[in-house]
């Protein structure tokens, strides 16, 4: 298996633009969960799906950020409009069952909001 | 709420040599689960070992252990003959038992290898 997949790796936009990332889960798994990482935060959980349905979005910062699991191979996270402190590397990992702990994570996409 | 405290932000050990690096955390339930985990410089979060609280038995896996001590509520991580590919971050986690459930990161021990 090719393990979580995101897209881009790496994103530099303008404030005020549209950013989507992307992610595709491991085959078969039926949780996705997407962090965000910063240096002053940490690891942050942002919202976990399981079996597309949003459970946990808690952790969305603000209306700014929107995601969306259209079926169980793709995901998309969406901040409109972007900003500086939007920043940050943002990772999408999958499990089989509601494991958190036990998800395998993509290799990350890096953005930078100018 | 959970904390994870993960107090050295960098570590060095020289190549076959062991390190250890130390993680707290703060909870109030008798039964949960922690992790260690690896971030390379790819970026990729690789799940070290794994240890659920009702085991008394420290996990291991390969050349890294853990010492737990559920009183302390301390859970070290000890990588023994040390190797260049184990140089990354490495982030302590908490999560609580049943269903769905947060899981609680540190905030990260850098660990450099010295050849």
């Amino acid at each position: 298996d090719a393990g979580v997949i995101q897209s881009p790796r790496h994103e530099v936009t303008e404030m005020g633009q549209e950013v989507t990332l992307r992610c595709k889960p491991i085959s078969g798994h039926n949780s996705l969960f997407w962090y965000r990482q910063t240096m002053m935060r940490g690891l942050e959980l942002l919202i976990y799906f399981n079996n597309n349905v949003p459970i946990d979005d808690s952790g969305m910062p603000e209306d700014r950020f929107s995601a969306k699991m259209p079926n169980a191979s793709f995901s998309t996270l969406k901040i409109q409009p972007s900003e500086p402190r939007d920043s940050a590397v943002y990772f999408c990992a999958s499990s089989l069952g509601q494991g958190a702990g036990k998800a395998f994570f993509g290799q990350g996409t890096r953005l930078t909001v100018v | 709420a959970q904390t994870v405290t993960q107090s050295q932000p960098e570590m060095s050990v020289q190549e076959a040599e062991t390190v250890t690096l130390s993680c707290t955390y703060d909870t109030s339930e008798s039964d949960y689960y922690l992790f260690w985990y690896k971030q390379p410089p790819s970026r990729q979060m690789i799940l070290v070992i794994r240890q659920e609280a009702y085991k008394q038995q420290n996990a291991t896996e390969n050349r890294f252990s853990v010492n737990f001590q559920k009183a302390a509520k301390s859970f070290s991580l000890k990588i023994s003959d040390s190797q260049l590919g184990d140089a990354a971050m490495y982030f302590c986690a908490y999560r609580s038992p049943g269903g769905y459930q947060k899981v609680t990161f540190g905030i990260g021990t850098k660990l450099q290898v010295i050849p």
